[in-house]
């Protein structure tokens, strides 16, 4: 069974400019979270899907990120206009059930803003 | 809010030696509690998983500890290899939510 997937692994953009982050979970996992780790914090969320629908967003920092789940399967963060404080790593996590089970992490995109 | 904290930041033992690290969080209105393993660039590996109701759970050398009440929980690893050098990162699930704490770095010196 493949894991939690994202694409890309890195990317580098300047000020300004736009980028999408893409997360494919577990194949059957309705929850669907993004979390991220800026430099030299610990990692925090950012929102939970369930299936298509945002249960929880409360973690996205401004509206200059966009998350969407078009059909409930894979996940887009969409960043625009990236600032140089959205560097990090974004990691996305599903699980196939809400609370109880254990969330599975893919690798983590890494995003560098200059 | 809920707030995670790590002890200690960062640890180096030599190899063989068993070890615990600890995590204590604010709020103990939790589902569950996760011990993760972070290598440099790499994603999270989940190392065990202890719901809210569990006392703890073992996996090999891994045993894990919960104590709701008091808002802490141990990961013990018994007779450390270099292999287990990494960051180990505890995260507590509130409302289908993980909160982190900002992990304890191991070194295991052969």
């Amino acid at each position: 069974e493949a894991g939690v997937t994202q694409f890309p692994s890195h990317s580098v953009i300047e000020k300004g400019q736009t980028v999408t982050l893409r997360c494919d979970p577990i194949s059957g996992h309705d929850n669907l979270y993004w979390y991220r780790r800026v430099m030299g914090k610990e990692i925090k969320f950012l929102l939970h899907f369930v299936k298509e629908s945002k249960q929880d967003e409360s973690g996205m920092p401004n509206n200059r990120f966009l998350a969407e789940r078009t059909g409930g399967t894979y996940s887009t963060l969409k960043v625009q206009p990236a600032e140089l404080e959205d560097s990090g790593v974004y990691f996305c996590a599903s699980s196939g059930r809400q609370g109880f089970n254990e969330q599975y992490f893919g690798p983590g995109t890494r995003l560098t803003v200059t | 809010k809920q707030e995670v904290t790590q002890i200690p930041a960062a640890l180096s033992v030599p190899e063989g030696e068993n070890l615990v690290l600890n995590c204590s969080f604010t709020d103990s209105a939790i589902y569950n509690l996760q011990w993760f393993r972070q290598d440099p660039g790499k994603g999270l590996t989940s190392l065990l998983l202890i719901q809210s109701s569990q006392r703890e759970q073992t996996s090999g050398r891994l045993n894990a500890s919960l104590d709701k009440s008091s808002g802490r929980s141990t990961l013990y690893i018994a007779a450390s290899q270099p292999g287990d050098s990494a960051t180990y990162l505890c995260a507590v699930n509130n409302f289908n939510k993980f909160y982190f704490g900002s992990g304890t770095k191991l070194n295991v010196k052969p």
